[in-house]
């Protein structure tokens, strides 16, 4: 059992560029959760999916975030037109009837 | 708005000290509380609290909850340098059945040799 896996662990983008951040569960887990860490803070929800549902996105911008979670494949976070206040690491836990994994996150740099 | 808080933000301490960490909420909705240790990457479970007044223990580092009082506490004894991290505390919102965590800023643990 692989654990939570995220991919990349790092990824620099440039102002206005896409950030895609990708998140396997684990095996057997079928809700996922995407929260974001600034620096010095706590790690804040961002939202929240099961298999081809979104069921809470009330973390989420309303603008340029959007989050999803196929049928098939890992969950992905998409940041649009990323600007440099999106700087943070991005982390991604799975749950299966409560006790949550989390990956090793995925540090997102914009220049 | 459900709130978490965390103190001491920092904390410096030598090898072989005992440390109390703690962490006050106000959750409409309490399903359980967590602790966590962060080192470099993943948060890492530490304890899952539900009840009062029952101790959580794991080797040198223990935890409990008071539910009339709204916090926890973690307790490190005979700290190593090991033990060196950000630990967060985390409230599960039972609401609407999201269990979406609440953190606390995090308090940082520094343990010099």
């Amino acid at each position: 059992n692989a654990g939570v896996m995220q991919n990349p662990r790092h990824l620099v983008r440039r102002r206005g560029q896409e950030a895609r951040l990708r998140c396997s569960p684990m095996k057997g887990h079928s809700h996922v959760y995407w929260y974001r860490q600034l620096p010095e803070e706590g790690l804040k929800f961002m939202v929240y999916l099961q298999k081809e549902n979104i069921i809470d996105e009330s973390g989420m911008p309303k603008e340029r975030f959007s989050a999803e979670f196929p049928k098939e494949g890992p969950s992905i976070l998409r940041i649009q037109q990323v600007v440099r206040g999106d700087s943070a690491a991005y982390f991604c836990a799975s749950s299966r009837l409560g006790g949550y994994t989390f990956g090793s996150g995925t540090r997102l740099t914009v220049v | 708005e459900d709130k978490v808080v965390q103190s001491p933000l920092s904390l410096v301490v030598h090898e072989g000290d005992t440390v109390t960490l703690n962490c006050s909420y106000e959750v409409t909705n309490f399903r359980s509380l967590l602790w966590y240790k962060q080192e470099k990457k993943a948060p890492t479970f530490l304890f899952m609290l539900t009840s009062s007044g029952i101790e959580k223990k794991s080797g040198r580092l223990s935890s409990i909850l008071d539910k009339k009082e709204l916090f926890s506490i973690l307790n490190i004894t005979a700290t190593q340098t090991g033990d060196s991290a950000i630990y967060l505390c985390a409230v599960e919102n039972g609401s609407s059945n999201t269990g979406k965590l609440i953190f606390g800023q995090g308090t940082t643990l520094q343990v010099k040799p």
